[in-house]
């Protein structure tokens, strides 16, 4: 079946502005999680949807990132005003309640603030 | 508190030659679950195992095996006859005991294998 996807794949945006980067779990698995992996770097937690259980926003660096999952199924993370530390690659992964965890992960967004 | 530690940084070796990634974890939880997982330069993360704290048994899928040990809190991953295609950075990752059925991870940071001709 067809695995996480995500749009944009590669985006590009000027400071200030505001992005909107889209994932489209897995039919079917409850859980939707948003990362953040900037060059080099191992996996930054952002954000954590379970169901219609309120999600895990513990890891959203600052009130500029928001998330939302509508209908339990396709999330949208978006950036305001953007800042040029914000550039990354932000993944996305889903699960469901019988794979005890197990991640399964987008390709991701790249994401370059000018 | 839950953390996972994987100390190598970086690892170069020969095509052939054999290499062992370390990963050490710790946790309160007594059930819990250790994952494995390869990012190769293409950038999307490929799930490769996920083990249950109660199956100490090692693992073997061709020319990876893991080798889960409790007495230790290890859970070391080896790449037999290592191949250019190896060349990935490596995750390893703990179920976190709070976050219910679906589990939030902990993830190392990651080891970086270079698997050269």
């Amino acid at each position: 079946g067809a695995g996480v996807s995500q749009s944009p794949s590669n985006k590009v945006t000027e400071k200030g502005k505001d992005v909107e980067l889209r994932c489209d779990p897995i039919s079917g698995h409850t859980a939707l999680y948003w990362y953040r992996q900037s060059l080099g770097q191992g996996l930054e937690f952002l954000i954590y949807f379970q169901g219609n259980s309120a999600p895990d926003k513990s890891g959203l660096p600052s009130d500029r990132f928001s998330a939302e999952r509508t209908g339990g199924s396709v999330s949208t993370l978006t950036i305001q005003r953007t800042q040029q530390e914000d550039s990354a690659v932000y993944l996305c992964a889903s699960s469901s309640r019988t794979s005890v965890g197990t991640q399964y992960f987008g390709p991701g967004t790249r994401l370059l603030v000018l | 508190a839950q953390k996972v530690t994987q100390a190598q940084t970086e690892i170069s070796v020969v095509e052939k030659e054999d290499v062992t990634l370390d990963c050490v974890y710790e946790t309160r939880d007594t059930t819990y679950y250790l994952f494995w997982y390869k990012q190769p330069p293409s950038g999307e993360l490929v799930f490769l195992i996920r083990r249950n704290s109660f199956d100490e048994q090692n693992e073997i899928s061709g020319r990876y095996s893991w080798n889960f040990q409790k007495s230790t809190s290890s859970f070391n991953f080896t790449i037999t006859a290592s191949q250019v295609v190896d060349s990935a950075v490596y995750f390893c990752a703990l179920s976190d005991p709070n976050a219910g059925n679906n589990r939030k991870l902990i993830w190392g940071l990651g080891t970086s294998l270079a698997v050269n001709p």
